[in-house]
């Protein structure tokens, strides 16, 4: 069965809102999970680090103010896109490392802001 | 940080023909190199890994190779079938950095019939 759930897998919103992205880890425990954004027809960028009870590290050039990373508990990280505009339209993929050999992607949410 | 490269970006072969992508990695400190098969709009599947203590390991019409001296590794696909037509991503780890993985570019693989 499936380890990691991302939801939604598809959210079209207006420009200005703002979009909530979760990733769950269903079968352990993560205290670290990654986003990633990936733009058509281009490779997997990482966003963040997002680390259980501390505050996410972000990678360069992504605003941590745009980009809310909140890893409230072992289980659940959120993304939340605000004041979304449509450069930010892309696919987010949030990513679970269980041990070195082993990474679990979520489905990926497409974000489509008109 | 890790710099990971990918060649070519596009390929295209004839069904039955092999296969050849090749990555570079920057940081010796890397050691756990897996490749992705993404379908449109799929999350990427992990199809093939290494660890940097091998230097080659075969899955079936798959497998991949390593040198870690030239900091470089390759993804050999014998036999395609049509339905090896993806883009293809390699990845480097390391254990040490928290196992965040850097991806390359991707590969559009195209298996004509």
């Amino acid at each position: 069965g499936a380890v990691v759930s991302q939801h939604p897998s598809w959210v079209i919103c207006k420009s200005g809102t703002s979009v909530k992205i979760e990733c769950r880890s269903l079968d352990f425990q993560a205290t670290t999970m990654f986003w990633y954004r990936q733009f058509p027809k281009q490779s997997l960028m990482l966003m963040a680090t997002s680390n259980e009870g501390s505050k996410a590290t972000y990678e360069q050039g992504v605003e941590k103010d745009k980009f809310l990373i909140n890893h409230a508990s072992l289980t659940l990280s959120t993304l939340t896109v605000t004041s979304a505009h449509p450069e930010d339209s892309s696919f987010y993929i949030c990513i679970i490392p269980r041990r070195v050999t082993e990474a679990f992607f979520g489905q990926g949410t497409r974000l489509t802001v008109v | 940080g890790e710099n990971v490269e990918q060649h070519p970006s596009t390929l295209s072969v004839q069904e039955g023909d092999s296969a050849v992508i090749k990555c570079t990695y920057s940081d010796s400190a890397s050691n756990y190199f897996p490749w992705y098969k993404q379908e449109l709009g799929k999350r990427p599947q992990l199809i093939i890994d290494i660890r940097s203590n091998v230097g080659e390991k075969k899955d079936q019409r798959i497998a991949v190779t390593l040198n870690k001296t030239a900091k470089h590794f390759s993804l050999h696909i014998t036999e395609t079938q049509p339905e090896d037509s993806a883009v293809y991503f390699c990845a480097a780890s390391m254990e040490s950095g928290g196992n965040q993985f850097y991806f390359g570019t991707g590969t559009s693989l195209t298996v004509i019939p």
